[in-house]
């Protein structure tokens, strides 16, 4: 099946630092959504991507989606304690509005640094 | 406007059991999509549903089914409980078609149903 590959996988960060995630596949995709979820809690919406090129933010956070319709990418700038928690980036394969054709990437978990 | 209310938020049922899940959509979105997430796999598609028509499914055995009412609330039913079954249950709603922006999908998670199988 399709298949989003994320990365990093996990992360520590810092107060202050800047992070950068990524999700790339195989398959062309038309809409990019990037998600944060909370310890039992469901994924927000943070960032959704319609076009290739586009470059959104939304506070500290950045999001693009790549030219090439296979990769997009997640910014966070002058990270705080609260940014912990785990990212996940979706792909819309095809048009319609289906969640059918949503895929998600297996998440980047942010940590403090000890 | 309300986000998408899920109950209950937590349950523990017996292995052979059966449960049932809600999920009330945002007002005014028609489709509602159930996932089943674990640490290892992630977020799995269960399926979707638009208009009380089932119209996507991912791959999941029949002991997995759902339905959806005329108001748009939906409900999940898992029969034969197994030990497997324990997750994190999400539901999201979207807007679709011509409700949506250019028929790109955002899809908007309710706070899960954490189910544990024992």
């Amino acid at each position: 099946g399709q298949q989003l590959n994320q990365n990093p996988q996990s992360m520590f960060i810092q107060e202050g630092e800047d992070v950068s995630m990524n999700c790339t596949s195989s398959s062309i995709f038309n809409t990019w959504l990037w998600y944060k979820q909370d310890p039992g809690e469901g994924p927000v919406l943070l960032i959704a991507l319609y076009k290739a090129g586009e470059l959104t933010s939304n506070g500290r956070l950045t999001a693009q989606f790549g030219i090439t319709r296979k990769d997009s990418f997640l910014n966070i700038s002058a990270s705080i304690p609260s940014d912990v928690g785990i990212y996940f980036c979706a792909g819309q394969l095809g048009y319609g509005g289906s969640q059918g054709n949503l895929i998600f990437g297996k998440g980047t978990k942010l940590s403090v640094k000890p | 406007k309300a986000g998408v209310t899920q109950t209950p938020r937590y349950l523990i049922k017996t292995r052979g059991q059966q449960v049932t899940l809600s999920c009330s959509p945002i007002s005014g979105h028609r489709s509602v999509s159930w996932y089943q997430q674990t640490p290892g796999q992630g977020l799995q598609f269960l399926f979707e549903y638009f208009s009380e028509t089932q119209r996507n499914k991912g791959n999941f055995p029949g002991r997995f089914s759902g339905r959806q009412f005329s108001n748009s609330r939906s409900e999940m039913n898992v029969s034969t409980l197994e030990l497997g079954d324990s997750a994190l249950y999400l539901c999201a709603s979207s807007l679709v078609g011509r409700e949506a922006r250019l028929g790109n999908t955002e899809a908007f998670f309710g706070q899960g149903t954490r189910l544990t199988v024992v």
